[in-house]
């Protein structure tokens, strides 16, 4: 079967460093995704891997290592509304989205 | 980026009435758009995916009478949830690509659905 994990629930500071992983087992892969959803709306777009390697946006930056079904999303310099839940999403040999089950980060002051 | 608009935010209604909900791509055409549900903490659930011009394609336990999916153009796809019941209360989101093979997925803003 497909699956994905990723942890349910992580905490960090304001300001400090925090790293969502992602492991993924999937029949084939085209792409992994990470998404950004605050409560009550709907998710929108982080970042797209699909080579190895890190591929770094402002703040955020995201690593794959496709041997290993392993991703990581790394946010910096953590603000409040960063709160939210990161979702993982691994796109398969059918180009179906594989979704995962979202890490709901906590920011505190 | 591409835009993809939901429309209504928020519904409330009596248990045993159909809600329509729609989904509209404003600036691309979309083949392919898809309906998610999600219960409160809970991670997106695809529902159905749904083909322009053909009937849509449903996920395992989701009853394709209760919820009727429509897309009946490049850039609408409706999802009418019949006979709604409390336990449909749920956030439905649709989304779209514009590309298959790109995989991003443009979403709509959510429908908030209230069953009294």
């Amino acid at each position: 079967g497909q699956n994905i994990d990723q942890p349910t629930e992580m905490t960090a500071t304001e300001g400090a460093i925090v790293q969502i992983n992602c492991t993924y087992q999937t029949s084939g892969f085209n792409g992994l995704f990470w998404y950004q959803q605050h409560a009550g709306e709907a998710p929108t777009f982080l970042s797209y891997n699909v080579l190895d390697g890190l591929e770094e946006k402002g703040r955020f930056s995201s690593f794959l290592s496709r041997s290993k079904g392993y991703s990581y999303l790394l946010l910096k310099e953590l603000q409040m509304k960063d709160s939210a839940s990161y979702l993982c999403a691994v796109l398969d040999s059918n180009y179906q989205l594989i979704w995962g089950a979202g890490t709901k980060l906590i920011i505190k002051p | 980026g591409a835009v993809v608009s939901q429309h209504p935010s928020w519904v409330i209604c009596k248990s045993g009435t159909s809600v329509k909900i729609e989904c509209r791509s404003l600036d691309f055409q979309a083949t392919t758009m898809f309906w998610y549900r999600q219960f409160p903490k809970q991670s997106l659930m695809l529902m159905a995916t749904s083909n322009e011009g053909s009937k849509a394609t449903y996920e395992q336990g989701v009853e394709k009478d209760k919820f009727l999916i429509n897309h009946a153009s490049l850039t609408l796809s409706t999802l009418t949830v019949t006979s709604a019941h409390p336990e449909d209360s749920s956030f439905y989101i649709c989304s779209a690509n514009r590309d298959r093979e790109a995989g991003e997925l443009f979403f709509g803003e959510g429908s908030r659905l209230t069953v009294l």
